[in-house]
C-alpha cells in the first residue's frame, strides 16, 4: 500500500534560516505529489504540485519542493523563514492510476518560526 | 478560485443527538470528501464521493453517513453523536479525473464539532 512519511513532527527555526521539511513516498510507480499548509483555525491550502515537468516545483510564498526519484523524496524548502511561515505542513500523494482523486496524508509537520 | 464553504466554523451538540455538517463547493467538481482531523493523527477519511448519489467508505466511515443529492453539496451525518467524534472535520473537493492528472483537493475552513 502507498504510504507518505513526513519526518519530524516539529520543526524549530530561526526568523531568516533556512526551512527544510522532509517528505518521503512509498511507490514503486512516483505518485502525484503535494504540499499543503493549514495555519491555525483554517483549512488546508495547496503550497505546491508535482508535475512530471520539472523536479524542482516552486509553490506559493516562497516555498519549492524537489522531486528525487531516486530518494523516493519530495522535500519542501524556503531559504529564509518569516514568522507568518509558522503553521502545519502536510504533504499528500496521490496514486497515478487513482480515478477517485483521494490523497494519502502524512502526518503532518508543525514549523515554528523564533524572532 | 475555488470556495469550499463548510456551513459552521464551531458546533456544540450533545451525546446521541443527530448531527449533520454541510459542505458546498462553486466550481462543478465531481469528487468530494470528509476528514477528521485529531492532534497527532493527522487527517483520516471518513468518506468521499466521486458523483452525485454515489459515495464510498474511506478510512473511518463507523458512526457516519453521507449524502450527496446535489453536485455542489456533500453532506455528513453523525447518525448519533458520541463524545469520541469530538474533532475538526475537513470538507475538500476536485476535479474528477482520469488518473492521468493530478488534481488536487481544495478544502474548506472546517468544522470544529464539540461533543457534551
Amino acid at each position: 500500500a502507498q504510504s507518505v512519511t513526513q519526518l519530524g513532527s516539529h520543526v524549530s527555526v530561526s526568523e531568516g534560516a533556512l526551512v527544510l521539511l522532509r517528505c518521503n513516498y512509498s511507490s514503486s510507480v512516483p505518485p502525484y505529489l503535494f504540499w499543503y499548509v493549514q495555519y491555525p483555525n483554517q483549512g488546508l491550502q495547496l503550497l505546491l504540485k508535482y508535475t512530471s515537468a520539472a523536479t524542482l516545483v516552486k509553490g506559493i510564498n516562497g516555498f519549492e519542493a524537489e522531486f528525487k526519484k531516486s530518494e523516493t523524496s519530495f522535500h519542501l524548502t524556503k531559504p529564509s523563514a518569516h514568522m507568518r511561515d509558522a503553521a502545519e505542513y502536510f504533504c499528500a500523494v496521490r496514486h497515478r492510476d487513482s480515478n477517485t482523486g483521494k490523497l494519502i496524508f502524512g502526518q503532518g509537520t508543525t514549523l515554528q518560526v523564533k524572532p | 478560485d475555488v470556495k469550499v464553504t463548510q456551513s459552521s466554523r464551531y458546533l456544540v451538540k450533545r451525546t446521541g443527538e443527530k448531527v449533520f455538517l454541510e459542505c458546498v463547493q462553486d466550481m462543478d467538481h465531481e469528487n468530494m470528501f470528509w476528514y477528521r482531523q485529531d492532534p497527532g493523527l493527522g487527517l483520516r477519511l471518513i468518506y468521499f464521493s466521486y458523483d452525485v448519489k454515489m459515495k464510498e467508505k474511506g478510512d473511518i466511515p463507523e458512526g457516519y453517513s453521507v449524502s450527496r443529492e446535489k453536485k455542489e453539496r456533500f453532506s455528513l451525518i453523525l447518525e448519533s453523536a458520541s463524545t469520541n467524534q469530538t474533532s475538526m472535520y475537513l470538507c475538500a473537493s476536485s476535479l474528477g479525473s482520469d488518473g492521468r492528472s493530478n488534481q488536487p483537493q481544495h478544502f474548506g475552513d472546517g468544522t470544529r464539532l464539540s461533543i457534551l
